[in-house]
């Protein structure tokens, strides 16, 4: 799998717009852009994954360039319940394949 | 949909014995499920990938005889850390997927402290 690039920390006023971002320049054609978060002491949770195409659900917004070599996670509306770490990470498609996880972005949303 | 449940939350053993931690699909199958460690302050690692019906398929440097997998159903991998250490004590989570493109869905994870 492809590896990520991710800051490691971000703040985030709460009300606002967090925008996480993710480099993936070496990601293959067939691998999708998966997002998960771990709030402290529980299990990562899925929010979001696409390929090529923008995508939105009822947590957040993913923003792949054309290029698929970076993308943004955007939580519209950050609240304090939004602070965790992000971790964006490549998967082949297809496949009920592994997820490898690296340092990903903890996220402090402020008041 | 797609919950995974993991049992305990938390155990405290004594050093030398065994933990058996249990991971549920709960409302699909799973023909593999997949086994994290998290230490303080560090990001998930993989251990081993269950697969049902047959054996586990461990990371390197992870000891097969030390963390045994079962994975004897569709909706139930089970790990057990045998005669556990303090260098044990850490955070174990399962997940698993619906199928294979969706997304992989995780447990809440056991908190493992060996004392």
């Amino acid at each position: 799998d492809a590896k990520t690039t991710q800051p490691p920390s971000m703040d985030c006023a709460e009300g606002r717009a967090a925008n996480l971002p993710c480099n993936h320049s070496t990601i293959s054609g067939n691998e999708y852009v998966y997002w998960y978060r771990q709030i402290h002491s529980q299990g990562p949770q899925y929010i979001i994954h696409g390929l090529k195409n923008n995508e939105t659900n009822e947590m957040a917004s993913l923003i792949i360039t054309e290029d698929r070599k970076s993308s943004t996670l955007i939580l519209p509306h950050a609240t304090l319940r939004d602070t965790a770490v992000y971790y964006c990470i490549v998967r082949v498609a297809g496949t009920a394949s592994k997820l490898t996880f690296g340092t990903g972005t903890r996220l402090q949303v402020t008041l | 949909g797609a919950v995974v449940s993991q049992h305990p939350s938390r155990v405290i053993c004594k050093s030398g014995t065994s933990v058996k931690i249990e991971c549920r699909s709960l409302d699909f199958q799973a023909t593999t499920m997949f086994w994290y460690r998290q230490f303080p302050k560090q990001s998930l690692m993989l251990m081993a990938t269950s697969n049902e019906g047959s054996k586990a398929t461990y990371e390197q440097g992870v000891e097969k005889d030390k963390f045994l997998i079962n994975h004897a159903s569709l909706t139930l991998s089970t790990l057990t850390v045998t005669s556990a250490h303090p260098e044990d004590s850490s955070f174990y989570i399962c997940s698993a997927s619906p199928g294979t493109n969706s997304p992989l869905h995780f447990g809440n994870g056991t908190r493992l402290t060996v004392t």
